[in-house]
């Protein structure tokens, strides 16, 4: 299996900060690298595939970065609607694996 | 618009079978190069993937659990199943189906995970 280690676990920032959440996978796994928002009781949302796309409807402040085996989430300017827990997912084979996530909270 | 709904109990004896049903609504399961897939999410913790199901019919689970899992589809009722056997209470999550999209980047096929249900929490206690 393709382990996906996700840093930090959890951080805390201002309303306007850039924030960058980092991902590792055991192994390289090119692109194929998903990051996900899932708020409190809701389901995962997609924000970002194949590493760098932004999906639709999501917020240019987002973006996505890297290849291989390290990657970066980006959000350019922190907004109250971001408090959330982020994660990233390798579609490179099965078993799909997920980071452990980092939980974003706002200072 | 795609949406999924999952559906089925809430609570499940140890030892027995789990047993649920996600149902597409706004489109139909069998067009386009979909995966449809189950991940669960104990309280507190992060997401396992379980296992999908092709449009085909051809499924992928995961080893941690692939003794355990069956993955169907039903085409005339435009909804795909997971059963778990054997639940302990380390099984107790939410669970949500989901449906993988294919987009192709220059030539390259990448999935996402772009549509999910609301998401259903299955206990199992006796």
């Amino acid at each position: 299996d393709i382990q996906m280690t996700q840093s930090p676990s959890s951080l805390s920032a201002f309303v306007g900060d850039r924030v960058t959440i980092t991902c590792r996978a055991s192994q390289s796994i090119s692109s194929y690298l998903n990051w996900y928002q899932q708020k409190p009781g809701k389901a995962p949302n997609l924000l970002i595939y194949a590493a760098l796309s932004l999906q639709s409807g999501v917020p240019s402040r987002f973006s996505g970065s890297g290849s291989g085996t390290d990657f970066i989430l980006t959000i350019s300017s922190l907004q109250p609607e971001d408090f959330a827990t982020y994660y990233c997912q390798q579609s490179f084979s099965t078993p799909l694996t997920f980071g452990g996530g980092t939980k974003v909270e706002i200072k | 618009q795609v949406q999924l709904q999952e559906s089925g109990p809430g609570l499940v004896k140890p030892s027995q079978t789990l047993s649920l049903t996600c149902t597409v609504s706004g489109g139909s399961i069998s067009s386009g190069s979909y995966y449809w897939s189950w991940i669960r999410q104990p309280a507190g913790k992060g997401l396992e993937w379980i296992g999908r199901i092709y449009t085909s019919g051809s499924t992928n689970y995961n080893p941690s659990l692939k003794s355990r899992v069956t993955i169907s589809v039903d085409m005339s009722k435009n909804q795909f199943s997971l059963k778990l056997t054997s639940v302990t209470a380390a099984d107790t999550a939410v669970f949500y189906c989901a449906r993988e999209t294919l987009i192709m980047i220059r030539g390259w096929s990448y999935y996402g995970m772009d549509v999910w249900g609301q998401g259903t929490t299955v206990t199992v206690s006796s």
